[in-house]
């Protein structure tokens, strides 16, 4: 069965710099969340989308955006890049209609130099 | 206070015997419960969901849910040496259907 697909699976970059995550959902899933996982830490929700329209917001910092495609992808944006934003970033897809059940990417690694 | 609570553990249990997994959360409202595995470094996998209070079995995997309580419980029976993981526990509250709000999580390490 087809999963969550997550570019780039390794990402590095220097302090102030910009990344862009992407993710592709599982087909049919019209709801993306993005979660950041610090080392030792659990997953913390970032934010969610759902058809395309901004769904939820946590602790995401205003120097990261996001956005929802029409073909259901997402791309997280990344700027002024801090040590700080070092961590695992998944991204988990859902269908709407089927209890809220996430399933998770592989992730995306971004180290912070 | 996190919105959920695990015994951090780490649990050591002998292969063939039961893994006993706990969860609290402090959000009586709260809907939707799952469980998810982690291996070091990978991502969390989905193996138990639960919605209803009482128990739900799916193979080795037993999730037990109290509403009452607010206590949320997984048994990993028979365990396997590939069972060695961390476990996370997560919580849609009932503010909204979207986020998910993970404990901790416990390690679970399984003796051959």
């Amino acid at each position: 069965a087809a999963g969550v697909i997550q570019s780039p699976r390794h990402l590095i970059k220097e302090k102030r710099e910009t990344a862009t995550l992407k993710c592709y959902p599982i087909p049919r899933h019209d709801t993306v969340y993005w979660y950041q996982q610090g080392p030792g830490q659990d997953p913390q929700f970032l934010i969610s989308f759902y058809e395309k329209m901004q769904s939820d917001k946590g602790s995401i910092p205003d120097r990261f955006s996001a956005q929802q495609f029409s073909d259901y992808h997402s791309e997280l944006n990344m700027s002024s890049l801090e040590l700080g934003d070092s961590a695992l970033y998944f991204c988990a897809s859902s269908d709407s209609g089927i209890n809220n059940e996430q399933f998770f990417g592989p992730g995306t690694r971004l180290t912070v130099l | 206070q996190k919105e959920v609570e695990q015994n951090s553990g780490p649990l050591s249990v002998p292969e063939g015997a039961i893994a006993s997994l706990n969860c609290t959360y402090s959000d009586r409202g709260s809907q939707s419960f799952f469980w998810y595995r982690q291996y070091s470094g990978k991502s969390p996998e989905l193996i138990m969901f639960i919605y209803s209070n009482g128990d739900k079995e799916d193979g080795r995997f037993t999730a037990q849910l109290n509403k009452a309580s607010q206590y949320v419980s997984l048994l990993i029976r028979d365990s396997q040496p590939s069972d060695s993981a961390t476990y996370l526990c997560a919580v849609t509250p009932p503010s909204n259907d979207y986020k998910l709000s993970f404990g901790a999580g416990t390690t679970v390490t399984v003796r051959a």
